[in-house]
């Protein structure tokens, strides 16, 4: 069975504090890598995928990493506007399709 | 770009009533998803279509039915409401084997 595992599950940053938030996973194969922000009361919206050990990609403040156990989402002087919960989801396996198991998310606050 | 469209945006049942979600997208997506999410638990898949034409059932889908309609539209049924069922839905789509699902804005149901 596919498990995805967030932490932390709430982080408090300052405005201009970098971080990073840590999605670890275990599956069978792993056919990609997923982030997702979503903010409260709106559907996930996608951030990044990646799909294999070494791959990095940026948008903005944000860079996601992936390691064979583990990807993280590094946030570079992050600014209120940051704040949201990040999702991380995991395709895996030839018959899933493009089924995504989720981690339950980390809640991110950046204050003024 | 409406993109995925669920609707009604609310709503409350009492136990034992039905009632249908409605999604809808306009990217000429091949696959569809429904999920809920709830606190600590993450997104759980209900049920998903691959393609027009066929559904299958996914993490939890006891007390749930789907109709994926035609390309376009993909409904979710509750026959008999319960309180377990509190919770929101998302509807979100993708391209066949395409990985990066696009969701809706969400149902929030409340079962009295």
């Amino acid at each position: 069975e596919d498990q995805v595992t967030q932490s932390p599950e709430a982080l408090r940053l300052q405005e201009g504090e970098s971080s990073s938030l840590n999605c670890s996973y275990t599956v069978s194969g792993l056919r990609g890598l997923f982030w997702y922000r979503q903010d409260p009361g709106k559907g996930p919206e996608f951030l990044f995928t990646l799909y294999s050990a070494g791959e990095e990609k940026e948008k903005e403040r944000l860079k996601a990493t992936l390691t064979k156990k583990e990807s993280f989402l590094h946030i570079t002087a992050p600014k209120p506007e940051d704040s949201a919960t990040y999702l991380c989801a995991v395709q895996a396996g030839e018959t899933s399709g493009s089924r995504l198991t989720f981690g339950e998310g980390t809640q991110l606050t950046v204050n003024p | 770009n409406a993109g995925v469209t669920q609707t009604p945006k609310f709503q409350v049942l009492k136990t034992g009533q039905s009632m249908t979600l409605q999604c809808a997208q306009d990217m000429n997506h091949n696959s569809m998803y429904w999920y809920r999410q709830d606190p600590g638990m993450g997104l759980r898949l209900i049920y998903y279509s691959a393609s027009e034409g066929t559904t299958d059932k996914g993490e939890v889908p006891n007390g749930y039915n789907v109709s994926r309609l035609n390309k376009r539209e993909f409904s979710l049924r509750l026959e008999s409401a319960a309180p377990s069922q509190t919770s929101v839905y998302f509807c979100a789509s993708s391209w066949t084997g395409g990985n990066i699902q696009y969701f809706g804005a969400g149902t929030r149901l409340s079962v009295l």
